[in-house]
């Protein structure tokens, strides 16, 4: 399964909305998640199963979609949040991540 | 405190082997399933592998690129992952991570701070 995350790149400003998009190139349900990655870091998870937040995760982030198509969205960009989002499938072996959106400081 | 700590990367000639070692403290090794994910430099994340636990007969999967030339194998008495890299090719340099799976859900909740492999000649 592929997972197209878009857009590649988002610029944004804290205190605005940021949208990021991943779609599955088969149906996967809801067994998707999003992780954050900053740089020199590794990953975190931040969402799982299209919509639940992992422990500690603010309320700011919340993702939804089922299906091919899904949204993580962050209601409103703390300067922490600016990294680089993946998304990852688990309903098919082999797991898949999509390319990456980087979300950077406008 | 959950931790992970990989070890066993460097530099290594194509063709040749490398074994890859993760170290989990923190929580009970032995009920997760445990992961390996790789990242090339500045490029994305790619799944490696799994191997399952002892209830589940420590069945492993894994990704097309990497089949028939990696295995992964644990020790629960210890604690410890492992990787065992053969017939590397230069498409293989990326730093590894060992991720432990969240409620064997196949996503990953804790992650290592990975170990580079570098395959150059």
């Amino acid at each position: 399964i592929v997972l197209t995350q878009s857009p590649a790149t988002l610029s944004l400003s804290p205190g605005e909305r940021a949208t990021l998009s991943c779609r599955a190139s088969q149906s996967i349900s809801t067994y998707l998640a999003w992780y954050q990655q900053k740089p020199g870091q590794t990953p975190r998870l931040l969402i799982y199963d299209a919509s639940n937040r992992a422990t500690g995760v603010p309320a700011r982030f919340s993702g939804s979609g089922s299906g091919t198509d899904f949204t993580l969205t962050i209601s409103s960009l703390e300067p922490e949040d600016f990294a680089v989002y993946y998304c990852q499938q688990r309903s098919n072996w082999p797991r898949t991540f999509g390319q990456g959106t980087k979300v950077e400081i406008k | 405190e959950v931790q992970l700590v990989e070890s066993g990367g460097g530099l290594v000639q194509p063709g040749g082997s490398l074994r890859l070692s993760c170290a989990a403290s923190g929580f009970i090794f032995s009920d997760h399933y445990m992961d390996w994910v790789r990242q090339a430099p500045g490029k994305g994340l790619e799944w490696v592998g799994r191997i399952r636990n002892k209830p589940n007969s420590y069945t492993t999967e894994y990704a097309a690129s990497v089949k028939g030339r990696f295995t992964i194998s644990r020790d629960d008495s210890k604690n410890s992952l492992y990787l065992q890299m053969n017939s590397l090719i230069t498409e293989d340099t990326a730093v590894y991570y060992c991720a432990r799976d969240f409620k064997s859900y196949g996503y990953y909740d804790y992650w290592g701070q990975g170990t580079l492999v570098t395959v150059s000649s």
